[in-house]
């Protein structure tokens, strides 16, 4: 089964919210996650990552939270635009030859 | 830049044909990958390389071939397509050093096996 997994499939917030995007993970061995954000008809997009030796990291209005303890990632988006509206996916890598795995993703919609 | 250049973007086969995608980085990136993502699914690994002349298998091989002649290009080979290899196909490379860049996808070529 998928070990990078999503708690929730859909996301739908109000414009100028903050979005919480959240990611389980199961290997304990993985040393750098990534989160992607995929428009329609595109390829996913580079938002933020970090490594396993951080708890977390900001970016221009996103912010990623890495929990070792509980296997949990999540991805705050401050001040929701409706174009945040995407998938989003968290990823892993889990050795050597940087393979990434992915999630299912997570469905933002942002209502104006 | 170009970044990762995927062609085509849309493809039909029949069932039994076969077919290239291309995928061409002008990075020069040494670690390339293929991923194939299916409708509502994150994307599955296929195939990656570290470089020129060295490729290896990832999470869903089957019935695909790669080849790694160039540090530039990776061709992605469907031979005898089948309608599970619907899906669509991203072709991403890395540097190695991930770190605040991450991996550059393509835009990913639409195929379908009829």
């Amino acid at each position: 089964g998928e070990s990078v997994g999503l708690h929730l499939p859909t996301l739908s917030v109000q414009e100028g919210d903050n979005s919480i995007i959240n990611c389980a993970y199961s290997n304990s061995a993985s040393d750098y996650f990534i989160w992607y954000k995929q428009e329609s008809g595109k390829g996913p997009q580079f938002i933020i990552d970090i490594r396993s030796n951080m708890d977390k990291r900001q970016g221009q209005r996103v912010t990623v939270l890495l929990n070792k303890t509980v296997k949990h990632l999540s991805l705050q988006i401050a001040a929701t635009q409706p174009g945040d509206s995407a998938v989003y996916f968290c990823a892993e890598n889990r050795g050597s030859n940087y393979k990434l795995t992915f999630g299912k993703g997570t469905l933002l919609t942002v209502n104006p | 830049n170009a970044g990762v250049t995927q062609t085509p973007k849309f493809r039909i086969l029949k069932i039994g044909q076969s077919m290239t995608l291309q995928c061409a980085q002008d990075m020069n990136h040494n670690y390339m990958y293929w991923y194939r993502q299916d409708p509502g699914m994150g994307l599955k690994l296929i195939y990656y390389s570290v470089g020129a002349g060295i490729t290896d298998k990832g999470e869903v091989p089957n019935g695909y071939n790669v080849s790694r002649s160039t540090t530039e290009d990776f061709p992605l080979r469907l031979e005898l397509a089948a309608p599970s290899q619907t899906s669509v196909y991203f072709c991403a490379s890395s540097s190695g050093q991930a770190f605040n860049y991450g991996y550059t996808f393509g835009s990913g070529t639409r195929l379908t096996v009829v």
